[in-house]
């Protein structure tokens, strides 16, 4: 079994400012593991996604993510934040590939807001 | 443009009616989904579709029917509306466990 624990529902940030979203994983085998955002109304849309290729990986609009395995973790970070990061992010892990399970794991969701 | 369209975006339902959320892809992905999101839950799996003519359960499917008689359309039913089902619905493809594809949603009200 597999499980994704996001540690903060809410984050705040001010435009500039580094964000920090933390998600902690739970597995009995090294996952893949990926970052997805939601803005208001729409759906969701692929960050980053680690596959287990390296441990730090770049994804889009200047978002990464860091995959510890010693820390179980798989923290989203970005060095200055802008008013259009304001969203809900998701840390997700794929399905296990055994049987016909074919379900995300997703966690709670963080909404991050950026204050200018 | 190449994704996966929901329709309706809105509907607002009477508790005990029917209806059918459609979700068609142009990707020609094998496998296609149909997710709830409700507030502190993230996304849950309803039902899904490996392929044409196959559908299985997911985490939350009582309530709920699907169909899959195309390979482009995933179809999600509600043959008896309860107000627990007022959620956001959303439907996903992929090619593989790296290649989701989510639809916009449809913002479904049970009164």
């Amino acid at each position: 079994a597999q499980s994704v624990t996001q540690l903060d529902s809410h984050v705040s940030v001010s435009e500039g400012t580094p964000v920090l979203l933390r998600c902690n994983y739970s597995s009995s085998y090294s996952p893949s593991l990926f970052w997805y955002v939601q803005h208001p109304n729409k759906g969701l849309q692929l960050l980053l996604k680690y596959t287990s290729a390296a441990t730090l990986v770049k994804g889009i609009n200047g978002f990464e993510a860091e995959f510890k395995k010693s820390e179980t973790s798989f923290h989203l970070t970005k060095p200055s934040a802008h008013m259009s990061d304001a969203a809900e992010y998701f840390c997700v892990a794929p399905p296990i590939s055994s049987g016909s399970a074919r379900q995300l794991t997703f966690g709670s969701g963080t909404q991050l807001t950026v204050l200018p | 443009n190449a994704g996966v369209t929901q329709t309706p975006k809105f509907r607002v339902l009477k508790t005990g009616q029917s209806m059918t959320l459609l979700c068609a892809q142009d990707m020609n992905h094998e496998y296609m989904y149909w997710y709830r999101q409700d507030p502190g839950m993230g996304l849950r799996l309803i039902h899904y579709s490996v392929g044409e003519g196959t559908t299985a359960k997911g985490e939350v499917p009582d309530g709920y029917n699907v169909s899959r008689l195309k390979k482009q359309n995933f179809l999600l039913g509600l043959e008896s509306a309860a107000p627990s089902q007022t959620s956001v619905y959303f439907c996903a493809s992929s090619y593989s466990e790296a290649g989701y594809t989510f639809g916009s949603g449809t913002r479904l009200t049970v009164v």
